[in-house]
């Protein structure tokens, strides 16, 4: 049963354009998630939030940025994007305040920069 | 932080033997471990999550076996099938840092018919 529900599935665009993903659960989770995975499937994560703090990769990025307006959103905004962000990228979310954390994710993301 | 290997990267296995995957971590204080399965041109789907110390889970068709000693996780198919061939993650949780969740490389399997 899907839970963490993403827009677009695809995205083809062209160097320089900005696009914005978004992501939305529906757990009652509190910490949602960015990963970018590449065409080795490697999983890097790139974001890290709850309604309190945004923790960012130090390797990603300044063109990269998530927008939330509530717990249950998390877009991800990228300003002007490159031919190596094409990538699948996966929202996830958890909750920490369940003693058995796990991690759910969405079906992705997949951008293509031309 | 914690430091999450996996291996093989690899593995291709005929049907109706068995396949295992092992991640190896460095955090002691890690305390949730998970595997992920990974279908082609789909989400990571958890597939089952074990805790603390030394533990066996069994689902269908796979065994998964965590050794706190040796700070290891291994994922045993026991008689795979093509429906298994998919991207295998494991998963390890810490609480130091901001990360949570550290994923191993993943493994590739191929089930041959």
């Amino acid at each position: 049963e899907t839970a963490v529900f993403q827009t677009p599935n695809y995205h083809v665009t062209q160097v320089g354009n900005e696009v914005s993903f978004n992501c939305k659960q529906t757990l009652g989770h509190d910490t949602m998630y960015w990963y970018k995975q590449d065409s080795k499937k490697l999983l890097k994560i790139m974001f890290s939030y709850n309604n309190k703090q945004l923790i960012v990769n130090e390797t990603v990025p300044r063109r990269f940025s998530p927008q939330s307006s509530d717990k249950a959103h998390l877009n991800l905004r990228i300003k002007s994007v490159e031919p190596e962000d094409s990538a699948v990228y996966l929202c996830a979310s958890s909750s920490r305040r369940d003693s058995a954390e796990t991690l759910y994710f969405g079906s992705g993301t997949r951008l293509t920069v031309l | 932080g914690e430091q999450v290997e996996q291996r093989p990267p690899h593995l291709s296995v005929r049907e109706g033997d068995s396949a295992v995957i092992t991640c190896t971590y460095t955090d002691p204080n890690s305390y949730y471990f998970f595997w992920y399965k990974q279908e082609p041109g789909a989400s990571l789907q958890l597939l089952m999550k074990v805790f603390s110390s030394t533990e066996i889970n069994e689902g269908q068709g796979f065994t998964v076996l965590l050794n706190k000693k040796d700070k290891r996780l291994s994922l045993n198919l026991t008689a795979a099938h093509p429906g298994d061939s998919a991207a295998y993650f494991c998963a390890v949780s810490s609480h130091t840092g901001y990360q949570n969740f550290y994923f191993g490389k993943g493994t590739s399997l191929t089930v041959i018919p």
